[in-house]
């Protein structure tokens, strides 16, 4: 049972450059989210997911899209890299209002 | 829209109590509290739900004001592992899908 799985963990970009940070879990849960967090922000909401087939817009959508084909995995993609994706990235699994699971996170740099 | 954290930051020595609040604009369905340590990634404390029923994993305790729209997680006796980032994150009527964070309480338990 190995929880979230978030890869990679570290990973440089250039600017323009596309790339899509992976997220699996095996615990069957229904909902999945992906946060950024920098500095003094807190965790901000990206997208979220309620199950297979079905993504919302959270608090800073722009630039990142997600598809949830199946329960297991949630990928985030960046269109197109700019500076100010550099954060650390956490993808996010809950059972309904229950407590949520966190993967490890994957710290991006965007030059 | 993030809910407001107080205070900001707050030291306290090894055995000294602290308090620290979660407030919100609008209606709350349920606040969730989580610590994150230094390089790691967010934990589960609690989680507050409408009409008092409260899940929790360990020997910390919280209230949910309904009518103030409010949230204080209690820290008694202090202990050095206590020390973190402390989030909130809260769900409103009409969007319980999605968990807003705070931007956070750093708290730093001294010897």
């Amino acid at each position: 049972n190995a929880g979230v799985t978030q890869t990679p963990k570290f990973q440089v970009l250039k600017t323009g450059q596309s790339m899509t940070l992976q997220c699996a879990q095996d615990m069957n849960h229904e909902y999945m989210s992906w946060y950024r967090q920098d500095p003094g922000m807190g965790l901000r909401l990206i997208h979220y997911s309620v199950g297979a087939g079905i993504t919302d817009q959270g608090e800073v959508p722009n630039g990142y899209n997600v598809s949830r084909s199946t329960t297991e995995d949630f990928p985030l993609r960046l269109l197109s890299a700019a500076p100010s994706q550099t954060s650390v990235y956490f993808c996010a699994t809950r059972p309904d209002s229950y407590e949520q699971y966190f993967g490890p996170g994957t710290r991006l740099t965007v030059t | 829209q993030q809910p407001v954290q107080s205070p900001q930051a707050v030291i306290l020595r090894e055995g000294e109590d602290a308090v620290i609040n979660c407030s919100s604009s609008k209606a709350l369905y349920s606040v969730h509290w989580y610590r994150q340590k230094h390089g790691e990634a967010p934990v589960f404390l609690m989680i507050l739900l409408k009409g008092g029923e409260q899940k929790g994993h360990e020997k910390i305790s919280a209230s949910f004001n309904e009518k103030k729209q409010q949230s204080s997680l209690y820290l008694t006796a202090s202990q050095l592992s206590y020390s973190g980032t402390y989030f909130c994150g809260t769900e409103y009527y009409g969007a319980t899908n999605k968990l807003i964070f705070g931007t956070g309480t750093l708290l730093a338990v001294q010897p």
